[in-house]
């Protein structure tokens, strides 16, 4: 068990709805990434983020939108909802590893149906 | 840009029997590479990781993954498969700019028979 939660677990939206996702990090870890998990495909990544900034950003509209705060916990926003959007969506945090290599850690992932 | 391609969308392998899940990478400089397990529901665990050095890698639950930069691959391997084996593997790149940020491919479906 890796110490990253992730809240709600399940959310049904509608098309055109916005959505909060939120994800608690690992404790000491600085940085958090969000993985979009389209059914039977690798995850797509997201953004990530450090120290509270955007810290590099994937092929996602801005309407995919996150934070994080200094208690290193952090949401995924998700505006204007569109039918493509019903995935799985992961965080992962991570800190330098003892080797100088970084290691994410994933949460169980929340997975959002909209209809 | 960097990718990631996992040849065997499926496998099927018999309890007890041997396992190679094959990957191939392409990378601009230094490639860090990754397998991740994710069984139904959960979501990803590390199996292991290459970033420099030994180019035979150990990892969680018996696997281990060959770096062999001259064919581009990192194929993970599992001389005896237990049945809780079954599951989705996934190989992932480093991002160039941040290998952090990991791309990874489109996994492969192990199903193990009793």
């Amino acid at each position: 068990e890796t110490g990253v939660t992730q809240s709600p677990t399940h959310l049904i939206k509608t098309r055109g709805q916005q959505v909060t996702l939120r994800c608690s990090s690992q404790s000491g870890h600085n940085t958090v990434s969000w993985y979009q998990q389209a059914l039977g495909q690798g995850p797509q990544f997201i953004f990530q983020y450090y120290r509270e900034e955007e810290n590099g950003r994937g092929n996602f509209p801005p309407r995919f939108s996150g934070l994080q705060f200094p208690n290193y916990s952090s949401e995924l926003n998700v505006n204007a909802l569109e039918l493509d959007d019903s995935a799985l969506y992961l965080c992962a945090s991570s800190a330098p590893g003892l080797a100088g290599g970084y290691e994410q850690y994933f949460g169980p992932g929340t997975r959002l149906t909209v209809t | 840009a960097q990718s990631v391609t996992q040849p065997d969308i499926h496998i099927t392998v018999s309890e007890g029997a041997s396992l190679e899940l094959r990957c191939n990478y392409s990378y601009g400089a230094t490639p860090y590479l990754f397998w991740y397990v994710q069984s139904p529901g959960q979501g990803l665990q590390l199996l292991l990781k290459y970033f420099s050095g030994d180019t035979l890698v150990q990892g969680i639950k018996g696997f281990e993954a060959e770096f062999k930069r001259s064919q581009s691959s990192f194929n993970l391997r599992k001389p005896s498969v237990h049945w809780s084996d079954a599951a989705e593997y996934f190989c992932a790149v480093g991002d160039e700019t941040s290998y952090d940020k990991v791309i990874f491919g489109p996994g492969t479906s192990l199903s193990v028979i009793p």
